[in-house]
This record gives C-alpha cells, structure tokens and sequence, in this order.
C-alpha cells in the first residue's frame, strides 16, 4: 500500500518567509510524529499528534514553529520568518497500533523528508 | 530523559567482511530499541527491534541485534556485508510507557568497499 509521502521534496526559501510543509500519512495510522534532521543536530523530535491533538509538542525549537492536523490524516508543519538554522531535512512518520504478544506497540513509518534550505 | 550513543560515526569495511555497528543507550524507565536505515536521499526504514523475549533480534537483509540489559547496549551485526549496505544507520529508543517519540543516536555511516 502506500506509504508516508510528504511534500514538497525540496523547498529553497530566502530567510524571513514562511514555509508550509505537508505530511500525508498512511490511511487509518492515528499518530503522526514531525522530527528534523540536520548536520549539527542530528535527528531531533519536533512534534507528536495523536489524532487533532498534539500531547507532545516539546521539540519544537521556537514559537515561530507551528503544526496542526486535520481530519486525523493530513499535518502541516509551518515555520513563520524562516532562519539559516531552520536548514535541515524535515521527516514526517506515522503509526497505528501492532500487536506483539498481546501487547500494543507503535512502530514508525517514515516518509522521504522535506528537504528546506534557506538563504 | 533518554539518551543514545552511537560509538562510531563512520564504519568502512570490505564487502563480505563482518561487521558490527555499536549503541548504547541511557534510559530511566524501561525502553524499546530499534535500528533504523537510511539509505541516501530516502527516508529511514526500520530494521528490527527489540519489544521484549528473547535478546536477540533477527531483522531484514540479515541483520541481528542483541540486546544486553546489564550493559545498556544493543549493537547491530551482519556477519557478511554487501555493496548495497552503504547507508547511514541509526540506533534510537522509545519509552514504552509515556511519551511516543524516537530518541535517536548521531548515526553510523556503513561504508562498503569492493
């Protein structure tokens, strides 16, 4: 079936606008998980959604990072007044219950990134 | 919190050698473990994991992992690599109660050579 897919695959913006990034994740998965990927950081959580609500935003690096969901499908990840520093792979991942031996597990999907550069 | 250590960043070998990818994880409160690929410009696919039972975790393109409790580890192995095995590999943890999120190490970048 299909995976995770995310658009657009590249985005080159000049510093001071906004960027929207879109994450369309597998059909039926309820968790949707934004992470970063960069040469200083390595890959860093941004932002977990379970359903509309986000429990766990704590990787968000500022307030000009935002993200919603809607639908419980498609996520939007926006980055108001872009940064140099903001220049990284941006990973989107879902998930939905397995079961291990009785136990509910999440195992996550990744999709091929957003690749932003800023200028 | 957690934390992941990989303890090589860059891994060269000949293909058909053996080879073995290291991590070590801190962790307050119990944990699942994975290892995941990332081949260039793609995103990161799982290789295995450890849930629970047995120590050793057999994944795809024969990969294992074992899991050793007492010393926070779980290193990755193939006891003989190919060409296409190039990739970045990434060791990561996730709580298995609480929070959802991967906590991931700086990455193994597994570099074949003919």
């Amino acid at each position: 079936g299909a995976g995770v897919s995310q658009s657009p695959s590249n985005k080159v913006t000049e510093k001071g606008k906004d960027v929207e990034l879109r994450c369309d994740p597998i059909s039926g998965h309820t968790a949707l998980y934004w992470y970063r990927q960069s040469l200083g950081q390595g890959l860093e959580f941004l932002i977990y959604f379970q359903g509309n609500s986000a429990p766990d935003k704590s990787g968000l690096p500022s307030d000009r990072f935002s993200a919603e969901r809607t639908g419980g499908s498609v996520s939007t990840l926006t980055i108001q007044r872009t940064q140099q520093e903001d220049s990284a792979v941006y990973l989107c991942a879902s998930s939905s219950y397995t079961t291990f031996l009785a136990e509910l597990t999440y195992e996550q999907y990744f999709g091929p990134g957003t690749r932003l550069t800023v200028t | 919190a957690q934390s992941v250590t990989q303890l090589d960043s860059q891994v060269p070998v000949f293909e058909e050698a053996p080879v073995e990818l290291r991590c070590n994880y801190s962790s307050s409160v119990s944990v699942y473990l994975f290892w995941y690929v990332q081949y260039p410009n793609q995103g990161l696919q799982l290789l295995l994991k450890y849930l629970s039972g047995s120590t050793l975790v057999k994944g795809i393109n024969g990969f294992e992992a074992e899991f050793n409790k007492s010393q926070t580890s779980f290193h990755l192995r193939k006891p003989s690599v190919h060409i296409s095995d190039t990739a970045e590999y990434f060791c990561a943890v996730r709580r298995i109660q609480g929070a959802q999120k991967l906590v991931f190490g700086q990455g193994t970048r597994l570099t074949i050579n003919p």
